[in-house]
């Protein structure tokens, strides 16, 4: 059974600074696919970015981007230059590829941008 | 694009009645979509799958007969608390996989609803 585990429960960091968020998983399949999604205080689920398993590149977006460490089952978030408004819950997911899209997410971690 | 929404946003029902809760995907068409729940302070727990025109697949532990799941269009899926109690209070939350488009499946999630059950 795949897992995904997010060991920081909650964060902070100043304005404009940068932070990482932290994610493992864990399965035996190698066609799979990444994400992240955001959860602000409104509670809607936002996909941050993603990642397909058979690209080495790390993927980006705008100020998101990815470390993805496929032998490590490693995938975290790098936010640069955070703003206010990137306070939120921030879930990692797993879909296993050929699936019916089944997400499997971590707890989750509570960032705090701070002014 | 991949707007999903539902409806209601916030509902307060009595003990023993039943509410439906509608989700929809507004600009594409979605042949399966899914039902979350999530408990304040935690992640999101898939409650079943729901593929337009047949039966929803239910995770372990869900009950089917109280969490009726319909999906009977390509941008229209139903989930009905049927005899609803206080412990079914909770975020609903549901979500619509974007059709493959030669990259991956990505879901797209409503804004959730709110169901108090006094």
């Amino acid at each position: 059974a795949q897992t995904v585990t997010q060991s920081q429960p909650e964060m902070s960091v100043q304005e404009a600074e940068t932070v990482t968020l932290s994610c493992t998983y864990d399965t035996s399949e190698s066609n799979y696919y990444l994400f992240w999604y955001k959860q602000p205080p409104s509670r809607q689920m936002i996909l941050v970015i993603r990642q397909e398993a058979y690209k080495q590149q790390n993927a980006t977006e705008n100020r998101f981007s990815v470390n993805f460490q496929k032998a490590a089952k490693s995938f975290s978030l790098k936010i640069s230059d955070s703003q206010l408004g990137d306070t939120a819950m921030y879930f990692c997911a797993f879909m296993l590829g050929g699936s019916q899209g089944n997400l499997i997410f971590g707890k989750g971690t509570k960032l705090s941008v701070k002014p | 694009g991949a707007v999903v929404s539902q409806h209601p946003s916030w509902v307060i029902c009595k003990s023993g009645t039943s509410v439906k809760i509608e989700c929809r995907s507004l600009d594409f068409q979605a042949t399966t979509m899914f039902w979350y729940r999530q408990f304040p302070k935690q992640s999101l727990m898939l409650m079943a799958t729901s593929n337009e025109g047949s039966k929803a697949t239910y995770e372990q532990g869900v009950e089917k007969d109280k969490f009726l799941i319909n999906h009977a269009s390509l941008t229209l899926s139903t989930l009905t608390v049927t005899s609803a109690h206080p412990e079914d209070s909770s975020f609903y939350i549901c979500s619509a996989l974007l059709p493959p488009s030669g990259i991956t499946d990505t879901q797209y999630f409503g804004p959730g609803t709110r169901l108090t059950v006094l």
